[in-house]
């Protein structure tokens, strides 16, 4: 069964860091794209940051978290990671980890989601 | 940014009726997607490619439109199917979505 799932998610004080894990399984790891995007009530659904199968070389952030998030994969132990920095309070919400879709040489939208792991600035 | 906007935001219907959500985009695209999500639950993929459904997902679902006009058809409600749909855009990053629409029963 292919299946993400995310942790890391805890209270932290503004300003403060956390780093979110996501572990793929169930699939090759390396074949895809990964994305983490985040869910509030009142913004509703965002994508927050992706990264390129291809290594990792290419990165894109939304212009929300640009200059704080990093994210990373790590091709050894299946996992992805997005490293938030200076947290606000804005950036509460319920993370989520996925993978896009890639067949026939095009990439599509995210078929596979973890189940979203809670992060609150406060 | 590509702006989605869906309606609408509620939708009451009956179970075996038909129920029609609309998405428009800002401007015109060809990657768009269709998601389900339930209370707890994390979005799930139905449609993408705007008419493709993706593994698993039942006929009774469909997509279609282009350009900044698309459209999810349940042809016939389930109970299991009442919760809130999104569609998004995978066009060009920031990939976006729209603010949903609450499918509830009649």
């Amino acid at each position: 069964e292919e299946q993400l799932v995310e942790s890391g998610g805890a209270l932290v004080q503004p300003g403060g860091s956390l780093r979110l894990s996501c572990v793929a399984s169930g699939f090759t790891f390396n074949d895809f794209p990964m994305y983490w995007a985040r869910q509030t009530p009142g913004k509703g659904l965002e994508y927050v940051s992706a990264i390129d199968h291809e290594g990792g070389k290419n990165t894109f952030y939304a212009t929300s978290v640009a200059g704080r998030f990093i994210i990373s994969r790590d091709s050894s132990t299946n996992t992805v990671y997005l490293q938030m920095g200076s947290l606000r309070t804005e950036d509460t919400a319920v993370y989520y980890c996925a993978r896009r879709y890639c067949g026939s040489g095009r990439c599509h939208a995210s078929d596979v989601w973890g189940q979203g792991t809670l992060v609150t600035v406060s | 940014e590509i702006v989605m906007t869906q309606s609408p935001a509620l939708l009451s219907v009956s179970p075996g009726e038909r129920a029609t959500l609309s998405c428009r985009a800002s401007r015109s695209l060809s990657n768009l997607a269709w998601y389900q999500q339930k209370v707890g639950q994390a979005p799930r993929l139905l449609i993408y490619d705007g008419s493709t459904r993706a593994t698993g997902i039942p006929a009774r679902f469909s997509g279609s439109g282009s350009g900044t006009e698309f459209t999810l058809t349940i042809s016939s409600l389930q109970s299991e199917d009442f919760a809130v749909y999104y569609c998004q855009q995978y066009n060009s990053w920031p990939f976006t979505f729209g603010q949903g629409t609450n499918l509830e029963i009649k």
